[in-house]
Protein backbone atom coordinates (compact mmCIF):
# COMPACT_ATOMS: atom_id res chain seq x y z
CA UNK A 1 0.00 0.00 0.00
CA UNK A 2 1.13 3.27 -1.01
CA UNK A 3 1.43 5.64 1.88
CA UNK A 4 2.77 8.47 3.87
CA UNK A 5 3.24 8.37 7.59
CA UNK A 6 3.56 11.39 9.56
CA UNK A 7 5.07 12.06 13.22
CA UNK A 8 3.04 12.52 16.01
CA UNK A 9 1.50 15.66 17.52
CA UNK A 10 3.87 18.13 19.22
CA UNK A 11 3.50 21.13 21.90
CA UNK A 12 5.83 23.24 22.07
CA UNK A 13 6.70 26.88 23.48
CA UNK A 14 7.62 30.05 21.66
CA UNK A 15 11.21 30.20 20.55
CA UNK A 16 11.87 26.48 20.89
CA UNK A 17 12.84 24.06 17.99
CA UNK A 18 10.75 21.21 15.82
CA UNK A 19 11.48 19.00 13.06
CA UNK A 20 8.13 16.40 12.11
CA UNK A 21 8.45 14.07 9.92
CA UNK A 22 6.78 12.01 6.63
CA UNK A 23 7.68 9.06 6.16
CA UNK A 24 6.84 7.09 2.35
CA UNK A 25 6.26 3.27 1.89
CA UNK A 26 4.90 1.20 -1.24
CA UNK A 27 6.40 3.15 -3.82
CA UNK A 28 9.94 4.75 -4.96
CA UNK A 29 10.44 7.68 -2.81
CA UNK A 30 13.27 9.31 -3.97
CA UNK A 31 11.34 9.63 -7.82
CA UNK A 32 8.10 11.23 -6.67
CA UNK A 33 8.19 15.31 -5.00
CA UNK A 34 6.94 15.80 -1.55
CA UNK A 35 5.39 18.92 -0.39
CA UNK A 36 4.23 20.33 2.68
CA UNK A 37 0.98 21.95 2.87
CA UNK A 38 -0.48 23.82 6.08
CA UNK A 39 -3.98 24.43 7.18
CA UNK A 40 -4.42 26.59 10.69
CA UNK A 41 -7.26 26.17 12.73
CA UNK A 42 -10.46 26.40 11.08
CA UNK A 43 -8.84 27.54 7.76
CA UNK A 44 -8.13 26.57 4.74
CA UNK A 45 -4.87 24.90 2.80
CA UNK A 46 -1.47 26.66 1.93
CA UNK A 47 0.98 25.13 -0.06
CA UNK A 48 4.25 25.83 2.07
CA UNK A 49 7.28 23.88 0.06
CA UNK A 50 8.12 20.53 -1.70
CA UNK A 51 11.15 18.81 -1.68
CA UNK A 52 12.21 15.79 -4.66
CA UNK A 53 14.44 12.81 -2.37
CA UNK A 54 16.41 11.97 -4.93
CA UNK A 55 18.45 14.51 -5.19
CA UNK A 56 17.16 16.81 -2.29
CA UNK A 57 16.14 19.77 -4.73
CA UNK A 58 13.91 22.06 -2.89
CA UNK A 59 11.45 24.81 -3.76
CA UNK A 60 9.26 27.04 -1.05
CA UNK A 61 6.63 29.16 -1.49
CA UNK A 62 7.51 32.72 -1.17
CA UNK A 63 5.47 33.15 2.06
CA UNK A 64 7.18 30.60 3.88
CA UNK A 65 10.69 30.43 2.51
CA UNK A 66 13.29 31.78 5.76
CA UNK A 67 10.24 30.44 7.75
CA UNK A 68 11.17 26.45 7.52
CA UNK A 69 13.83 24.07 6.40
CA UNK A 70 12.65 21.21 4.57
CA UNK A 71 14.79 17.98 3.76
CA UNK A 72 14.78 14.57 3.41
CA UNK A 73 16.73 11.25 4.19
CA UNK A 74 16.00 8.94 0.99
CA UNK A 75 18.28 6.34 2.96
CA UNK A 76 14.89 5.70 5.48
CA UNK A 77 12.21 7.35 2.82
CA UNK A 78 11.56 10.30 5.08
CA UNK A 79 11.04 14.08 4.40
CA UNK A 80 10.89 16.52 7.06
CA UNK A 81 9.86 19.82 7.59
CA UNK A 82 11.61 22.19 11.06
CA UNK A 83 11.52 25.13 12.21
CA UNK A 84 14.28 26.88 14.42
CA UNK A 85 12.12 29.07 16.95
CA UNK A 86 8.28 28.32 16.46
CA UNK A 87 5.75 31.29 16.98
CA UNK A 88 1.89 30.91 18.33
CA UNK A 89 1.25 31.85 15.12
CA UNK A 90 2.63 28.24 13.64
CA UNK A 91 0.24 26.69 15.42
CA UNK A 92 -1.68 24.42 12.61
CA UNK A 93 -2.08 21.09 10.96
CA UNK A 94 0.60 20.09 8.87
CA UNK A 95 0.47 17.64 5.93
CA UNK A 96 3.01 15.86 3.78
CA UNK A 97 1.69 14.92 0.23
CA UNK A 98 3.03 13.24 -2.99
CA UNK A 99 2.95 14.89 -6.25
CA UNK A 100 1.00 12.66 -8.70
CA UNK A 101 2.80 11.50 -11.68
CA UNK A 102 1.54 12.04 -14.87
CA UNK A 103 -0.83 14.93 -13.78
CA UNK A 104 -0.30 18.55 -13.60
CA UNK A 105 0.64 19.15 -10.26
CA UNK A 106 -2.10 17.33 -8.38
CA UNK A 107 -0.59 15.98 -4.76
CA UNK A 108 -2.35 12.26 -4.74
CA UNK A 109 -0.99 10.55 -1.66
CA UNK A 110 -1.84 12.40 1.98
CA UNK A 111 -0.08 11.80 5.14
CA UNK A 112 -2.50 12.25 8.03
CA UNK A 113 -1.69 15.29 9.12
CA UNK A 114 0.67 16.81 12.31
CA UNK A 115 -1.26 18.70 14.75
CA UNK A 116 1.62 21.99 15.90
CA UNK A 117 0.29 23.53 19.03
CA UNK A 118 2.57 26.90 19.91
CA UNK A 119 1.75 28.05 23.41
CA UNK A 120 2.94 29.66 26.25
CA UNK B 1 1.41 35.62 -8.93
CA UNK B 2 -1.59 33.78 -9.87
CA UNK B 3 -4.48 34.46 -7.45
CA UNK B 4 -7.50 31.51 -7.27
CA UNK B 5 -10.96 32.55 -6.59
CA UNK B 6 -13.54 29.70 -5.59
CA UNK B 7 -16.85 30.41 -5.14
CA UNK B 8 -19.40 29.89 -3.46
CA UNK B 9 -17.26 29.92 -0.19
CA UNK B 10 -20.40 27.55 1.46
CA UNK B 11 -23.11 25.62 0.17
CA UNK B 12 -26.04 23.84 0.77
CA UNK B 13 -28.18 21.74 -0.93
CA UNK B 14 -30.44 18.52 -0.45
CA UNK B 15 -29.32 14.74 -1.54
CA UNK B 16 -29.75 14.32 -4.98
CA UNK B 17 -29.00 17.66 -6.25
CA UNK B 18 -26.83 18.94 -8.87
CA UNK B 19 -23.99 20.98 -7.12
CA UNK B 20 -21.82 23.49 -8.85
CA UNK B 21 -18.10 25.01 -7.09
CA UNK B 22 -16.17 27.60 -9.75
CA UNK B 23 -13.05 28.58 -9.25
CA UNK B 24 -11.25 31.50 -11.76
CA UNK B 25 -7.46 31.96 -12.05
CA UNK B 26 -6.19 36.04 -12.22
CA UNK B 27 -4.31 34.82 -16.00
CA UNK B 28 -4.87 32.03 -18.33
CA UNK B 29 -3.39 28.64 -16.32
CA UNK B 30 -4.58 26.16 -18.78
CA UNK B 31 -5.54 22.80 -17.83
CA UNK B 32 -3.48 23.24 -14.43
CA UNK B 33 -5.88 23.03 -11.75
CA UNK B 34 -6.83 20.05 -9.72
CA UNK B 35 -9.74 19.46 -7.11
CA UNK B 36 -9.81 17.97 -3.65
CA UNK B 37 -12.25 16.91 -1.14
CA UNK B 38 -11.63 17.42 2.83
CA UNK B 39 -13.91 16.26 5.38
CA UNK B 40 -13.44 17.32 9.06
CA UNK B 41 -10.37 15.98 10.51
CA UNK B 42 -9.55 14.30 7.46
CA UNK B 43 -6.82 14.79 5.04
CA UNK B 44 -7.71 16.43 1.68
CA UNK B 45 -8.29 13.85 -0.76
CA UNK B 46 -7.47 14.53 -4.79
CA UNK B 47 -10.48 13.90 -6.94
CA UNK B 48 -10.06 15.70 -10.18
CA UNK B 49 -6.75 16.45 -11.94
CA UNK B 50 -5.85 18.02 -15.10
CA UNK B 51 -9.32 19.74 -14.74
CA UNK B 52 -10.88 17.06 -15.68
CA UNK B 53 -9.99 13.63 -15.15
CA UNK B 54 -11.50 11.54 -12.87
CA UNK B 55 -8.87 10.30 -9.97
CA UNK B 56 -8.71 6.76 -10.04
CA UNK B 57 -11.34 5.21 -6.96
CA UNK B 58 -13.51 8.47 -6.90
CA UNK B 59 -17.15 7.99 -8.29
CA UNK B 60 -18.28 9.17 -11.02
CA UNK B 61 -20.77 11.43 -9.94
CA UNK B 62 -17.47 13.69 -9.66
CA UNK B 63 -16.59 15.74 -12.45
CA UNK B 64 -14.83 18.73 -13.42
CA UNK B 65 -14.18 21.02 -16.78
CA UNK B 66 -13.02 24.31 -18.22
CA UNK B 67 -9.57 25.43 -19.29
CA UNK B 68 -7.88 29.01 -19.12
CA UNK B 69 -9.29 30.91 -16.29
CA UNK B 70 -12.74 29.09 -15.93
CA UNK B 71 -12.93 26.07 -13.89
CA UNK B 72 -16.26 24.38 -12.27
CA UNK B 73 -16.74 21.10 -10.59
CA UNK B 74 -19.85 19.68 -10.38
CA UNK B 75 -21.55 16.27 -8.29
CA UNK B 76 -24.15 15.09 -10.66
CA UNK B 77 -26.16 14.08 -7.36
CA UNK B 78 -25.51 14.71 -3.85
CA UNK B 79 -24.57 12.30 -1.73
CA UNK B 80 -24.93 12.42 2.19
CA UNK B 81 -21.18 10.89 2.68
CA UNK B 82 -20.54 14.49 0.25
CA UNK B 83 -20.12 16.39 3.28
CA UNK B 84 -16.92 18.03 3.15
CA UNK B 85 -15.10 20.91 2.11
CA UNK B 86 -13.59 21.32 -1.43
CA UNK B 87 -10.46 23.05 -2.49
CA UNK B 88 -9.43 23.68 -5.88
CA UNK B 89 -5.61 23.97 -6.16
CA UNK B 90 -3.63 25.33 -9.51
CA UNK B 91 -0.03 24.76 -10.22
CA UNK B 92 2.41 26.88 -11.85
CA UNK B 93 5.17 25.28 -13.32
CA UNK B 94 7.61 28.27 -13.75
CA UNK B 95 8.51 28.97 -10.39
CA UNK B 96 6.58 26.71 -9.37
CA UNK B 97 4.18 27.56 -7.01
CA UNK B 98 0.68 25.53 -6.03
CA UNK B 99 -2.08 27.77 -4.75
CA UNK B 100 -5.40 26.54 -3.49
CA UNK B 101 -8.19 27.87 -3.63
CA UNK B 102 -10.30 29.14 -0.66
CA UNK B 103 -12.41 26.80 -0.21
CA UNK B 104 -16.30 25.78 -0.43
CA UNK B 105 -17.90 24.21 2.56
CA UNK B 106 -20.74 22.16 1.68
CA UNK B 107 -23.63 21.13 3.78
CA UNK B 108 -26.75 19.05 3.51
CA UNK B 109 -29.91 20.95 3.59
Amino acid sequence: EVQLVQSGAEVKKPGESLKISCKGSGYSFTSYWIGWVRQMPGKGLEWMGIIYPGDSDTRYSPSFQGQVTISADKSISTAYLQWSSLKASDTAMYYCARLAAGTKGGFDIWGQGTMVTVSS
Amino acid sequence: DIQMTQSPSSLSASVGDRVTITCQASQDISNYLNWYQQKPGKAPKLLIYDASNLETGVPSRFSGSGSGTDFTFTISSLQPEDIATYYCQQYDNLLPVYTFGQGTKLEIK
